[in-house]
């Protein structure tokens, strides 16, 4: 069964950089999209980012700029770095497979709440 | 403001019929699939629907998926307690390069 597993900072201050890692079991990472989306009460779900392995990613327009997306193989993990965060930024942040270029995720981490908070 | 407009609330009795419904424009819902996920309190989103009316293994067939121009609906039939979440719809945009969504509609059972 293929299990992804959020890990990071809980509480990250404005206008440092919020870093999370997905780590995947089941599958290899060298297969499939992946991708981040993040939830917030006031703005519901909002994609962020994804990339194919070996492709380049692509970011929200909303927050290019910020955004840094990467994977890595040899652990079957991918990471994401967002810079000069706000307390906009404070939301539930998702690790995702993503089928294709489509909105299809199959699979989901369970969640890591990134709180932007001095 | 999400790109897909979804009603923000939606009721029924157990056994009845719901529908949920979600609009969007030509440049997502109009030329792309649609998808839907069921997001229980405290879980990640699951995927309830994919391309349009297509249920992935293990959803029962009370929930169905249509969509005709840039509209899309979801239903439920023979509601039931346990069917109490929010439901989220979501495609691609072309536009974006990315994928949009809904802002979510939650379902009470009464």
């Amino acid at each position: 069964q293929v299990q992804l597993q959020e890990s990071g900072p809980g509480l990250v201050k404005p206008s440092e950089t919020l870093s999370l890692t997905c780590t995947v079991s089941g599958a290899s990472i060298s297969t499939y999209y992946w991708g981040w989306i993040r939830q917030t009460p006031g703005k519901g779900l909002e994609w962020i980012a994804y990339m194919f392995y070996s492709g380049k990613p692509n970011y929200n327009p909303s927050l290019k700029g910020r955004l840094t997306m990467a994977v890595d193989t040899s652990n079957n993990q991918f990471s994401l770095k967002l810079s000069s965060v706000t307390a906009a930024d404070t939301a539930v942040y998702y690790c995702v497979r993503q089928t294709g270029l489509t909105p299809q995720y199959d699979f989901w981490g369970q969640g890591t709440l990134v709180t932007v908070s001095s | 403001q999400s790109v897909l407009t979804q009603p923000p609330s939606a009721s029924g009795i157990p056994g009845q019929r719901v529908t949920i419904s979600c609009s969007g424009s030509n440049s997502n819902i109009g030329t792309n699939n649609l998808y839907w996920y069921q997001q229980l309190p405290g879980t990640a989103p699951k995927l309830l629907i994919y391309s349009d009316s297509q249920r992935p293994s293990g959803v029962p067939d009370r929930f169905s998926g249509s969509k005709s121009g840039t509209s899309a609906s979801l239903a439920i039939s023979g509601l039931r307690s346990e069917d109490e979440a929010d439901y989220y719809c979501a495609t691609w945009d072309d536009s974006l390069s990315g994928p949009v969504f809904g802002g979510g509609t939650k379902l009470a059972v009464l």
